[in-house]
């Protein structure tokens, strides 16, 4: 197992319309987070799963952002009528349950144009 | 509400300096503190985890204190190397309530040759 796996890397997309993002947790991980960054920031709280259900949900996900994860596996999220501010660094994290370290991928870059 | 604080912001030192960064959190109602590197352009990668009833982690170069009641660690990098030219991230994640981690802004160091 090579890591925390998301996909695609880099996404362009126009104004308005949907994106999906995949992410891939180490095996065997059970909690799964996604993060947003933006030049200069700190990653900021989107999401938490704890196997599929979605136990945490930051105000920051308006109805247009959506995150599933079936069957506790990988995850997804969805951007519904990108705007230009969703622009950012997507990042997907996961960890055993407990006390332990967590794991980033290397992230999904959404440019909207 | 937690707030996590990074100083200094950026930090320009010479190759072999030992150095320290800091991580202040305003609630000490913390489950573990995590610090964390990130690349230009990259995800994060996990250096270190801190358990709330741990006073210090080392691995390598890399030393990380947390004084939970004063509310701050520190990362001390010893000996550092233009290769460790990076974003340096810390992260709370707190005891009740919720299960995200809070990240600062980072630290970002550069190290001359």
């Amino acid at each position: 197992d090579t890591g925390v796996s998301q996909d695609p890397r880099h996404k362009i997309t126009k104004r308005g319309q949907n994106v999906t993002f995949r992410c891939d947790p180490i095996s065997e991980h059970n909690r799964l987070y996604w993060y947003r960054q933006t030049l200069g920031q700190g990653p900021e709280f989107l999401t938490y799963f704890q196997n599929e259900a979605q136990l945490e949900k930051s105000r920051l996900l308006s109805d247009r952002f959506s995150a599933e994860r079936p069957k506790g596996s990988f995850s997804t999220l969805e951007i519904q009528r990108t705007e230009q501010g969703d622009s950012a660094m997507y990042l997907c994290a996961s960890r055993l349950g407990g006390n332990t370290e967590a794991f980033f991928g290397q992230g999904t870059r959404l440019t909207v144009v | 509400k937690q707030e996590v604080t990074q100083i200094p912001a950026a930090l320009s030192v010479p190759e072999g300096e030992n150095l320290v960064l800091n991580c202040s959190f305003t609630d000490s109602a913390i489950y573990n503190l995590q610090w964390f590197r990130q690349d230009p352009g990259k995800g994060l990668t996990s250096l270190l985890l801190i358990q709330s009833s741990q006073r210090e982690q080392t691995s390598g170069r890399l030393n990380a204190s947390l004084d939970k009641s004063s509310g701050r660690s520190t990362l001390y990098i010893a000996a550092s190397q233009p290769g460790d030219s990076a974003t340096y991230l810390c992260a709370v994640n707190k005891m009740r309530g919720t299960y995200k981690y809070i990240f600062g802004t980072g630290t970002r160091l550069k190290v001359l040759a």
